[in-house]
């Protein structure tokens, strides 16, 4: 069966932190991919997306992804996080021809200031 | 902003029971999906409506049902609620297409006692 895995359930990181958050997903086809982030009290929001063309990508906030298709990931990078990065990190992958997402568990990121 | 809204945003029920989750999607949006989210898990898929029909169904039973009005709205039905259906019901809105970014309400949570 299809599947998401994020690596990380919790991550604690102190203000200036550089951050990756780990995502691979199950399928050899053609996939689109996503990171929706839920900050506390409000609504899973996109972060960032890949269809195709550059495998690296850049999103709101200063995050970026990179797809990495012989790795089946897509891992989530941020340089320097900032307190207000603390929330909940979900990758979900959209597999071709299919119009469902498949989602991650989710990592519940923590900022330290 | 007309974002996606979701109603009740709480709800309590006894096994067995009916229940109905009402969501407006987004303003110029025409597919909503619809997510069932536990405890600790990323969401699930349960279905897609687009053009007031059911245009995909992940692996729900059919006591899940669901449906779309003419002004893009759409209602989730659960029948027969199990322990089991406790959870966050996310609505999603989006523009057709498998690859278009989904818009999130801030869910209903229902609680099955």
């Amino acid at each position: 069966a299809q599947s998401v895995s994020q690596h990380n359930h919790h991550v604690i990181l102190s203000e200036a932190a550089s951050l990756e958050l780990g995502c691979n997903y199950s399928y050899g086809g053609t996939v689109n991919l996503f990171w929706y982030v839920q900050y506390p009290g409000q609504h899973l929001q996109l972060l960032l997306k890949y269809f195709s063309g550059d495998p690296l990508v850049k999103g709101i906030k200063g995050f970026e992804a990179e797809f990495i298709k012989s790795k089946f990931s897509f891992n989530l990078r941020k340089p320097s996080v900032q307190w207000s990065d603390t929330a909940e990190y979900f990758c979900a992958v959209n597999f071709h021809s299919n119009y469902q997402l498949i989602w991650g568990a989710g990592t519940k990121l923590i900022i330290k200031p | 902003d007309a974002g996606v809204t979701q109603s009740p945003t709480h709800l309590i029920k006894t096994r067995g029971q009916q229940v109905t989750l009402r969501c407006s999607p987004k303003s110029g949006h025409d597919t909503v999906s619809w997510y069932q989210q536990a405890l600790g898990q990323g969401p699930q898929f349960i279905f897609q409506y687009y053009e007031e029909e059911e245009r995909q169904r992940g692996n729900f039973p059919d006591r899940f049902s669901g449906h779309q009005f003419p002004n893009y709205s759409s209602e989730l039905n659960v029948n027969a609620l199990l322990l089991g259906d406790s959870a966050l019901y996310l609505c999603a809105s989006s523009l057709q297409g498998n690859n278009s970014p989904l818009h999130f309400g801030n869910g209903t949570r229902l609680t099955v006692t």
